[in-house]
């Protein structure tokens, strides 16, 4: 059974820039959140989808957009990238619509240049 | 505002030491707590969780945390480490039924042989 998958592993992109980070969730699980974990800091949610929709937000701006597919699989979206968008970006999924343990993925790091 | 505070940033202690991270959280409503560990190249890993019942719960790799809720603490233990243990270790509280979690800073812990 694969856990939390996560693509790419690494990726640097020039300021102003567009990038889509991927996500596929554990077998079973249907939420997805994504969160930024700056270095030496802990994971900071961005937003979370259930059931295809942005169920809730943390204090991101707009710049930060997300997806989620029929099959759970969710992509986060950052346009007009920004030097303090470098960071490791985390996956994680739940069943039961979220409020239970999240497993998380290997993370994507992001580097902006 | 909600927030979770871990109380040290780097921990460094010999084998067979006894270890206790501090993990206070600001919520007054009730609240589902975790600790994970992210062992060096690895991804989150859960450690153990508290959702009611015994505040004394037990985790994986002979942890435990004890859940104070006078003190709003969640604090984790293990009575002697290996040095296996080096690794970054989170406390987490999730605050709604829709699966928002808060996470602590985190805090690194260095086990010498």
């Amino acid at each position: 059974d694969a856990g939390v998958t996560q693509s790419p592993t690494h990726l640097i992109k020039t300021r102003g820039q567009q990038v889509t980070l991927r996500c596929s969730p554990k077998s079973g699980h249907d939420t997805v959140s994504w969160y930024q974990q700056a270095l030496g800091q802990g994971p900071q949610f961005i937003f979370q989808y259930y059931e295809e929709e942005e169920r809730q937000r943390g204090n991101f701006p707009d710049r930060f957009s997300g997806h989620q597919y029929p099959n759970y699989s969710s992509e986060l979206n950052v346009n007009a990238l920004l030097l303090g968008d470098s960071a490791l970006y985390l996956c994680a999924s739940s069943q039961t619509g979220g409020a239970d343990t999240q497993y998380f993925g290997p993370g994507t790091r992001l580097t902006v240049l | 505002a909600q927030s979770v505070s871990q109380h040290n940033h780097h921990v460094i202690l010999s084998e067979a030491a006894s270890l206790e991270l501090g993990c206070n959280y600001s919520y007054g409503g009730t609240v589902n707590l975790f600790w994970y560990v992210q062992y060096p190249g690895q991804h989150l890993q859960l450690l153990l969780k508290y959702f009611s019942g015994d505040p004394l719960v037990k985790g994986i790799k002979g942890f435990e945390a004890e859940f104070i809720k006078s003190k709003f603490s969640f604090n984790l233990r293990k009575p002697s480490v290996q040095w296996s243990d080096t690794a970054e270790y989170f406390c987490a509280v999730l605050t709604d039924s829709w699966g928002k979690f808060q996470f602590g800073a985190g805090t690194q812990v260095v086990v010498t042989p």
